[in-house]
């Protein structure tokens, strides 16, 4: 049974591009959160995906968007990269067996912005 | 809003000592709380997990009590080994409708020498 898989494992862009970060569930999870974990911090919550829709945001600018497509499958994109924005991102999924109550976490994307 | 405070790290440790990571929240209502582990290079791994007043969870010889008079769920292990090394997070995650994101901590680094 594959858990969350996230692509790819590294990015490096310049300020002011655009990135669009991929996530597939563990299988018979049908909900996706994104989460930014910069150096040195603990995770913080981006947003989160059910039935292909945002259900819940944290405190991320317009720049941060998402979509779930029906396979339950994510993409996080972020414009008009910012220095700031490097971070390694992290996705989870949870199951409506559990009550959503636990979540389950891929290995990551590190993104360098220069 | 919610919000987890972790004792500040780095903490080393020597090879079959005794360890504490003391965590406390702030909640509304009665929030699940989990440990989370990330090693070199990973993502989150859930070690454990406490959805009620005075449940224990434990996993792989760690342990951690969920106390609602105190508003903590501190983590221990009686005797660590190398492979511990690692930094821990504690987490939470409300129980209100729009409250599925988990909060996390800052996360602990330790370090396990032999």
């Amino acid at each position: 049974d594959a858990g969350v898989t996230q692509s790819p494992t590294h990015l490096i862009k310049t300020r002011g591009q655009q990135v669009t970060l991929r996530c597939s569930p563990k299988s018979g999870h049908d909900t996706v959160s994104w989460y930014q974990q910069a150096l040195g911090q603990g995770p913080q919550f981006i947003f989160q995906y059910y039935e292909e829709e945002e259900r819940q945001r944290g405190n991320f600018p317009d720049r941060f968007s998402g979509h779930q497509f029906p396979n339950y499958s994510s993409e996080l994109n972020v414009n008009a990269l910012l220095l700031g924005d490097s971070a390694l991102y992290l996705c989870a999924s949870s199951d409506p067996g559990t009550g959503r109550n636990i979540q389950y976490f891929g290995a990551g994307t590190r993104l360098s912005v220069l | 809003g919610n919000s987890v405070t972790q004792m500040e790290g780095p903490v080393t440790l020597s090879e079959e000592a005794f360890l504490t990571i003391n965590c406390t929240y702030t909640a509304t209502g009665y929030p699940s709380l989990f440990w989370y582990v990330q090693y070199p290079g990973e993502g989150l791994q859930l070690l454990l997990k406490a959805t009620k007043a005075d449940d224990k969870g434990s996993n792989k010889g760690f342990e951690a009590t969920y106390r609602k008079e105190t508003t903590s769920f501190h983590l221990e292990k009686g005797s660590v080994q190398v492979s511990d090394s690692a930094v821990y997070f504690c987490a939470l995650r409300g129980r209100s409708q729009g409250a599925q994101k988990l909060v996390f901590g800052q996360g602990t680094r330790l370090t396990i020498n032999p």
